[in-house]
């Protein structure tokens, strides 16, 4: 069964500082890979996606994510912070036999101006 | 368009009510999902329709949880009788048929309190 992790639940940063969050799927076949965002009181929206291609994908707001394949990786980068990134981050997989989407449990990001 | 639209937005209820969520997809959109999000278990997917089409229902809970799609337009989540650990926020979601790269669009979700 597909299965997503996000190894941090909780980080604190202070704005411009650098930001990288861990998602790691179990998934034996082909993978679409996701990031979403839920601002506080919000819905989810999404941040950027890959399906194939070049592993480094740009989303909006400054995010980019990288596809390892080999360590079943899809982690989230932004270079500089702010305090509007302040949410819930949740990383999430489908494979290509499926169309469920599961999602990794969140990692709430709270950035200090 | 409108994006996905979810009624209503907060609802409190007493334990063994009838609660009914009702949500709008995007027109066009041949998959609808509906999420249940709590502190403890996360987004958890409850059931997903294709072509108004119930396809896996293997997340709903129990037998007091059930979900309709009578059209493209509409779908409902009914739990009977409600209990306080049915309390969370319920999203419903639509996307277009496999092979869609922008993923799911989400409703805004309904917050249920059941005391």
């Amino acid at each position: 069964a597909q299965s997503v992790s996000q190894h941090n639940h909780h980080v604190i940063l202070s704005e411009a500082a650098s930001l990288e969050l861990g998602c790691n799927y179990s998934y034996g076949g082909t993978v679409n890979l996701f990031w979403y965002v839920q601002y506080p009181g919000q819905h989810l929206q999404l941040l950027l996606k890959y399906f194939s291609g070049d592993p480094l994908v740009k989303g909006i707001k400054g995010f980019e994510a990288e596809f390892i394949k080999s360590k079943f990786s899809f982690n989230l980068r932004k270079p500089s912070v702010q305090w509007s990134d302040t949410a819930e981050y949740f990383c999430a997989v489908n494979g290509d036999s499926s169309y469920k989407l599961i999602f990794g449990s969140g990692t709430r990001l709270l950035v200090r101006p | 368009d409108a994006g996905v639209i979810q009624s209503p937005r907060h609802e409190v209820t007493e334990m063994g009510q009838e609660v009914t969520l009702r949500c709008k997809p995007i027109s066009g959109h041949d998959y609808l999902f509906w999420y249940r999000q709590t502190m403890m278990r996360g987004l958890e997917l409850l059931i997903y329709f294709n072509n108004n089409v119930p396809i896996d229902d293997s997340g709903m809970p129990e037998d007091r949880f059930s979900a309709k799609m009578p059209n493209a337009s509409f779908s409902t989540l009914k739990i009977q009788p409600s209990e306080p650990r049915d309390s969370a926020v319920y999203f419903c979601a639509s996307s277009f048929s496999p092979g869609d790269h922008y993923g799911y669009t989400f409703g805004s979700g309904t917050r249920l309190t059941v005391v």
